[in-house]
């Protein structure tokens, strides 16, 4: 069975742009997690959809987006970047909240 | 707030000897702990979890202890061998909420 992908793998943006980051579940899972990796540092939770809901949301502004489609995959958007989005974006997938299993990530780079 | 620290943040063991990652966490609420292997440029990969209602359970090569008593989590891997070396993360959970991720635990081995 295919795991959690993600797309793209890397991405370098500039100050001020706009970012669409991609994931798909694991067949049969419903629920998708969004998490920053800073390097050196733990995930930190962004995001958590559970059947095209919002069930949590983490300390990050209001520049943070998210949604999940029809399909449970999901897209995480940020606008107005700042170097310190800098990180490794992580999708999770678990079919009710446990047990999350990880993709593989995509790393930004804003400059 | 709430997090989940670790007591080392590298460990060196010597091939074929046991490891011992230690975690400690600070929610006494968090029903459901992850360890997770993270090697470099990739996401985390799901080693082991464990249920609030159990203070063992076993896999392959690795047993995860929790004292709900003094809030600790540890993972034990036997036999170590040179394809363990990577990063370990601990991380609680409340009721299949997000999950609270350490900064985590270099694991070296050395021949």
């Amino acid at each position: 069975d295919a795991g959690v992908t993600q797309s793209p793998t890397h991405l370098i943006k500039t100050r001020g742009q706009h970012v669409t980051l991609r994931c798909s579940p694991i067949s049969g899972h419903k629920s998708v997690s969004w998490y920053q990796q800073v390097l050196g540092q733990g995930p930190q939770f962004i995001f958590q959809y559970y059947e095209k809901e919002e069930r949590g949301r983490g300390n990050f502004p209001d520049r943070f987006s998210a949604r999940q489609f029809p399909n449970y995959s999901s897209e995480l958007n940020v606008n107005a970047l700042l170097l310190g989005d800098s990180a490794l974006y992580l999708c999770a997938s678990s079919r009710a909240g446990y047990e999350q299993y990880f993709g593989p990530g995509t790393r930004l780079t804003v400059t | 707030g709430e997090s989940v620290g670790l007591h080392l943040p590298t460990l060196s063991v010597q091939e074929g000897d046991n490891s011992i990652i230690n975690c400690a966490y600070s929610n006494s609420a968090s029903d459901y702990f992850i360890w997770y292997k993270q090697e470099s440029g990739k996401g985390p990969q799901f080693i082991i979890d464990i249920r609030s209602n159990m203070d063992k359970r076993q896999g392959q090569r690795v047993t995860v202890l929790l004292n709900k008593t003094v809030k600790h989590l540890s993972l034990q891997i036997a036999a170590t061998q040179p394809g363990d070396s990577a990063v370990y993360f601990c991380a609680e959970s409340q009721n299949t909420d997000k999950l609270i991720f350490g900064t985590g635990t270099r694991l070296q081995v050395f021949p």
